[in-house]
């Protein structure tokens, strides 16, 4: 059973543009989420957790710059900014603790970001 | 924060034989270790985990160990098929922060026949 969707899937970035991306949620049971990276060597690396509708971060990482945005219970959004090299976005949910794991982490398919 | 080790970077056996892949972490506080495969165009999907009130976990061919002393928790694969072949990724997080997963840098498992 899908737990998230992302879209798109995959984007050509003009060098100086910026993107974004959206992650829709699928089952309420899991509404921690969250955006990680996977750079070009593979790297995997933890962004941002929004649980709730309005939260807002950003965060300047090597090679692109990030604000993310809990839009609803079921919807967050990430815009990625000046970015020098491709990426992989990824983002996951995970429980409450209640019925299922809050530690358990489950990866939507991915945004994979290339630059022009 | 959280640093992951993991090592090997590459790994290649014989299918039937088994693979170990060995992670070390440095914040005491973590108590939830997850193993991710990825395969080629794929996103990561858990493929075992264990927390820190156990020692040792076993599911379909995979044993995962934890040695809280010595800050390090292991991946078994027993019986290797071609169907193993992927990169895995060992994770480490604390309570604090139960949605921070902190990763190794990933290992490529190569299974020949």
């Amino acid at each position: 059973v899908t737990l998230l969707e992302q879209n798109p899937r995959w984007r050509l970035v003009p060098r100086g543009q910026a993107v974004n991306l959206r992650c829709i949620l699928k089952n309420s049971q899991y509404p921690w989420m969250s955006w990680y990276q996977q750079d070009l060597q593979k790297q995997l690396q933890w962004l941002f957790t929004l649980r709730s509708p309005g939260d807002k971060e950003v965060k300047s990482l090597p090679g692109a710059d990030y604000l993310a945005t809990r839009v609803t219970d079921t919807e967050l959004r990430l815009q990625v900014a000046n970015m020098s090299q491709g990426r992989t976005l990824y983002c996951t949910c995970s429980g409450t603790g209640a019925l299922v794991n809050q530690d358990t982490q489950y990866f939507g398919p991915g945004t994979r970001l290339l630059v022009l | 924060g959280e640093q992951v080790e993991q090592l090997p970077s590459i790994l290649r056996v014989q299918e039937g034989s088994s693979a170990s892949i060995n992670c070390t972490y440095e914040n005491s506080a973590s108590n939830y270790f997850p193993w991710y495969k990825q395969e080629p165009g794929e996103n990561p999907k858990l493929i075992i985990d264990i927390r820190s009130n156990m020692e040792r976990k076993q599911t379909q061919g995979l044993i995962v160990l934890l040695d809280k002393k010595a800050k390090r928790f292991s991946l078994h694969i027993t019986d290797t098929q071609p169907g193993d072949s992927a990169m895995y990724f060992c994770a480490a997080s604390a309570d604090s922060g139960y949605n921070k997963l902190t990763f190794g840098k990933g290992t490529v498992l190569l299974v020949s026949p």
